[in-house]
């Protein structure tokens, strides 16, 4: 069964500082990543996705993806305290909206 | 423009009891998924429904959780009967293809 791999569990950074995160699938058949940010005793929302190999970056977020590796990381630069949250890591495959989800790095940022 | 809304938002069953937590997806959106959110398991999936057509139930939890699509615009989750382990945030999150849309949740607590 299709896992997939976050790390690290839990991440504090200083603000201002960068946060990077890791996330690996073990199903060599996905085509699409997709980074979620729920903060606490709130509803997942998405923050990035990536479906090419390569690197997209969105204001202080870039996302990084190795296909041939399976591989994407989520680095968040200039950390706020409002970036405390748990990231998810979330793979699918095409024609298949179905997700797997990791679980998830919790990020603190400390003033 | 209405997201996805859940309810209720918060329930309490005694063990044993049959609960129904209902879920409306935004509107003209095709796909429908039903999760399961604790500490310990994470994102964990119930139920996936494409165009009211039942994809996936979600293997482990087939005895006692049933998920329905009466229409395009309804969803229930019917839990029959609870047990104490049951105790979770019930997710529901709907997609036109590709990113989901996640609700509020319902927070349930067997006891």
């Amino acid at each position: 069964q299709q896992k997939v791999q976050q790390s690290p569990e839990s991440l504090i950074v200083p603000e201002g500082g960068m946060a990077s995160l890791n996330c690996t699938s073990s199903d060599r058949n996905v085509d699409y990543f997709w980074w979620y940010r729920q903060h606490s005793g709130k509803s997942p929302k998405m923050l990035m996705s990536i479906f090419s190999n390569g690197e997209k970056e969105e204001g202080r977020f870039t996302v990084h993806l190795n296909k041939a590796s399976l591989h994407t990381s989520l680095h968040i630069r200039d950390s706020q305290p409002s970036d405390s949250a748990l990231y998810l890591c979330a793979a699918s495959m095409a024609g298949n909206y179905k997700y797997v989800f990791g679980a998830g790095t919790r990020l603190k940022v400390i003033a | 423009d209405a997201g996805v809304t859940q309810t209720p938002r918060h329930e309490v069953a005694e063990k044993g009891q049959t609960i129904i937590l209902k879920c409306e997806p935004v509107s003209g959106h095709n796909d429908l998924f039903w999760y399961r959110q604790t500490k310990i398991q994470g994102l964990e999936l119930l139920s996936y429904f494409r165009s009211k057509s039942l994809m996936e139930d979600g293997g482990a939890f087939k005895d006692r959780f049933k998920a329905e699509m009466l229409n395009s615009s309804f969803s229930t989750l019917k839990i029959q009967p609870t047990e104490p382990k049951d105790s979770a945030v019930y997710l529901c999150a709907s997609s036109p293809g590709a990113e989901q849309f996640f609700g509020p949740g319902t927070r349930l607590t067997v006891l």
